[in-house]
């Protein structure tokens, strides 16, 4: 029930497309969603997260959906760029980040 | 020096071997954490201290021992290690860990077992 299940695994796209990350969940009393972006040879940094009671937040060019009958949630990146290549790891928590759940990541690479 | 720091960035070291991985946060931060990152695996959580205090072990084998000093550094003492330990072992923090927030995450350390 703590599993967060990541898709796809790899993503290739070319600039100015739309990549979207998709994550599934089980635990209904998780209710912090958050995105890392890691760069090779970097640390996970924080992209942008939610919380259950909206169903889309937008923060420049990334944008998350929740759908939380589905229990499902995305990431869209909009009019990708190179500089965008990097991995991608959704998360959730039910209240704690000592109960940080992590999926397994997505490789995204945006090609010229 | 800014973020948080680990050291060293990479480290070889035999499985009869003895070292430590050293962070340090300089965001005032009261929760430091070890997670382990593998290829095609989720990041996994090894251990939580708050306030020097030790609030989560994910069931981490005791050849892994942590050291909190104080709540601005973190160790992981490595000792007889195994091939299967080789990974990227990050450090991170955050204000709090029994809230939800940003966690601020170091470079890692590229820990390689022979």
């Amino acid at each position: 029930q703590q599993q967060v299940k990541q898709s796809p695994q790899s993503l290739i796209v070319q600039k100015g497309g739309i990549p979207i990350i998709n994550c599934a969940y089980e635990n209904t009393a998780f209710d912090y969603f958050p995105w890392y972006q890691q760069f090779p040879g970097k640390g996970p940094a924080l992209l942008i997260a939610i919380r259950p009671d909206v169903s889309e937040k937008k923060e420049g060019r990334f944008t998350i959906s929740f759908n939380k009958s589905a229990k499902q949630f995305s990431l869209h990146i909009m009019d990708s760029q190179p500089g965008d290549s990097a991995t991608y790891f959704c998360a959730a928590t039910p209240g704690s980040n000592y109960k940080l759940t992590f999926g397994k990541g997505t490789l995204l690479t945006v090609n010229p | 020096e800014t973020g948080v720091t680990q050291t060293p960035r990479h480290l070889v070291m035999g499985m009869t071997n003895k070292k430590s991985l050293k962070c340090e946060q300089h965001l005032g931060h009261n929760a430091m954490y070890w997670y382990k990152q593998s290829a095609k695996k989720p990041l996994e959580l090894m251990f939580v201290y708050s306030l020097e205090e030790r609030v989560e072990n994910n069931s981490v084998p005791s050849r892994f021992s942590p050291e909190c000093p104080n709540s601005s550094h973190l160790f992981l003492h490595l000792h007889t290690l195994q091939p299967e330990d080789s990974a990227l072992y990050l450090c991170a923090s955050s204000q709090e860990a029994g809230n939800t927030g940003e966690l601020f995450f170091g470079e890692g350390s590229r820990l390689t077992v022979l």
